[in-house]
């Protein structure tokens, strides 16, 4: 059964704070690695990731896959209050239509 | 502001129950995702139509329909409900029908009494 799985499940830290969250994936025909972050209400778009090895960068978040060993990582770096939010990694299958399937999602809290 | 919008937003009903969710994609989005997000289970893919055709299927239950109309909005409809069915009914939109950015509603929260 195709799964994604995100670590840690929850994470406290403190501004400034540089943070590494996890995505590592079992997907048949993988096609694509997506991540949302959603913070109470609908998740919004950060990085769209299909092939090995190309960071992602948009300010001081950035996101890399690497295909070989299933796995994506999102850095955000100087973290802020204003990241605190659930971090959603998603999978994109081929040949199953637009199906994402999600990981669990990392709770980020950044404490003042 | 995603550019989908999602009504309504909170609905309260009564097991055994009848709904039905309405969602518009963005302006020349073709493709409409329905997921449902709820605590245990997270976000679970739904169903996706692509130009008024149904493209994949999730794990919806049979007692869960939707349809994309030919002005594209789409509706979900959920049926016989159960206090299970409690969750954020999220819509998704998209230009294409493959593997593509979705962007998302604001959701419709369901509450089952």
């Amino acid at each position: 059964e195709d799964k994604v799985v995100q670590s840690p499940l929850s994470l406290v830290v403190h501004e400034g704070d540089t943070v590494t969250l996890n995505c590592s994936y079992e997907v048949t025909n993988f096609r694509s690695l997506l991540w949302y972050k959603q913070e109470k209400k609908a998740p919004t778009f950060l990085f769209m990731l299909t092939s090995s090895g190309i960071e992602k960068k948009s300010g001081r978040l950035s996101s890399i896959l690497d295909k070989k060993e299933l796995f994506s990582i999102l850095n955000i770096t100087a973290t802020q209050t204003g990241d605190s939010a659930v971090y959603l990694c998603a999978v994109g299958p081929y040949n199953q239509g637009g199906k994402l399937i999600f990981g669990q999602g990392t709770e980020l809290s950044v404490k003042p | 502001d995603s550019g989908v919008t999602q009504t309504p937003k909170h609905l309260i009903t009564a097991t055994g129950q009848r709904v039905t969710l309405r969602c518009s994609p963005r302006s020349g989005d073709l493709s409409v995702y329905w997921y449902q997000q709820s605590l245990d289970q997270g976000l679970q893919f739904l169903i996706h139509y692509y130009n008024g055709e149904e493209r994949a299927k999730g794990n919806i239950l049979e007692r869960f329909s939707a349809q994309q109309f030919p002005d594209l909005h789409s509706e979900l409809n959920l049926s016989s409900l159960e206090l299970g069915d409690s969750a954020l009914y999220f819509c998704a939109s998209s230009p294409g029908q493959s593997q593509e950015t979705q962007y998302f509603g604001p959701g419709t929260r369901l509450l089952v009494l």
